[in-house]
């Protein structure tokens, strides 16, 4: 049964750094891509960016290239978000899935999905 | 890279059907044939009903469909049931090679 189960809801001040983790299991996590997805209070989804861990390939939203990084680690089958410095817009529920490779290279469509992390930033 | 365009709300009642228009660009949606659709509850994970246009993944309901047409795509639910109410999302994959979802709409079942 694939799996992605997500890190804890977090709390934190302007100005940190947070790094949100997501588990995978039950399939090859080498073999797909993860991505990560934001939802803003009482907005829609975001579609922030993504990581093939077989070979590190990572992709951006242009609206999110350079605010965050995504990283992996096969060696635990883990997912990461990570922000240096986090802001108060930050606040938000953040979604990790799985997708599956299209045109050879590409990312393709969000199958599985964790059940999402609560990231608030308030001072 | 700006969101998809979607209705805010639509609705319906029981045994109805609706359709959900999702419009983009030559650079998404009119360019490649990888639009998918999500159904979200609140306080859940959002769900895969449709991917590469008009595909259903095992266990979704066939009262579940989708289309394109140029920059527009649609989702259309028949047979409209309460537990249908939720909020739904179109995506696309476009030129900068990555997704972009729809501004949402949520659906309300009279």
């Amino acid at each position: 049964e694939v799996q992605l189960v997500q890190s804890g809801a977090e709390v934190k001040k302007p100005g940190e750094s947070l790094k949100i983790s997501c588990r995978a299991s039950g399939y090859s996590f080498s073999s797909y891509w993860i991505g990560w997805v934001r939802q803003m209070p009482g907005k829609g989804l975001e579609w922030m960016g993504i990581i093939y861990p077989g070979d590190s390939d990572t992709r951006y939203s242009p609206s999110f290239q350079g605010q965050v990084i995504i990283s992996a680690d096969k060696s635990i089958t883990t997912a990461y978000l990570q922000w240096s410095s986090l802001k108060a817009s930050d606040t938000a529920m953040y979604y990790c899935a799985r997708a599956d490779t299209v045109m050879i290279t590409e990312p393709g469509y969000f199958d599985y999905w964790g059940q999402g992390i609560l990231v608030t930033v308030s001072s | 890279q700006s969101a998809l365009t979607q209705p805010a709300s639509v609705s319906g009642s029981p045994g109805q059907w609706i359709t959900i228009s999702c419009t983009g660009t030559s650079s998404d949606i009119g360019g490649y044939n990888y639009v998918s659709w999500y159904q979200h509850h609140p306080s859940k994970a959002p769900k895969l009903l449709i991917y590469d246009v008009s595909e259903r993944p095992s266990g979704i309901s066939n009262r579940f469909s989708g289309s394109k047409s140029g920059n527009t795509a649609s989702l259309t639910i028949s047979g409209l049931q309460a537990e249908d109410e939720a909020d739904y999302y179109c995506s696309s994959y476009t030129t900068t090679s990555a997704w972009v979802f729809g501004g949402g709409t949520k659906l309300t079942v009279l």
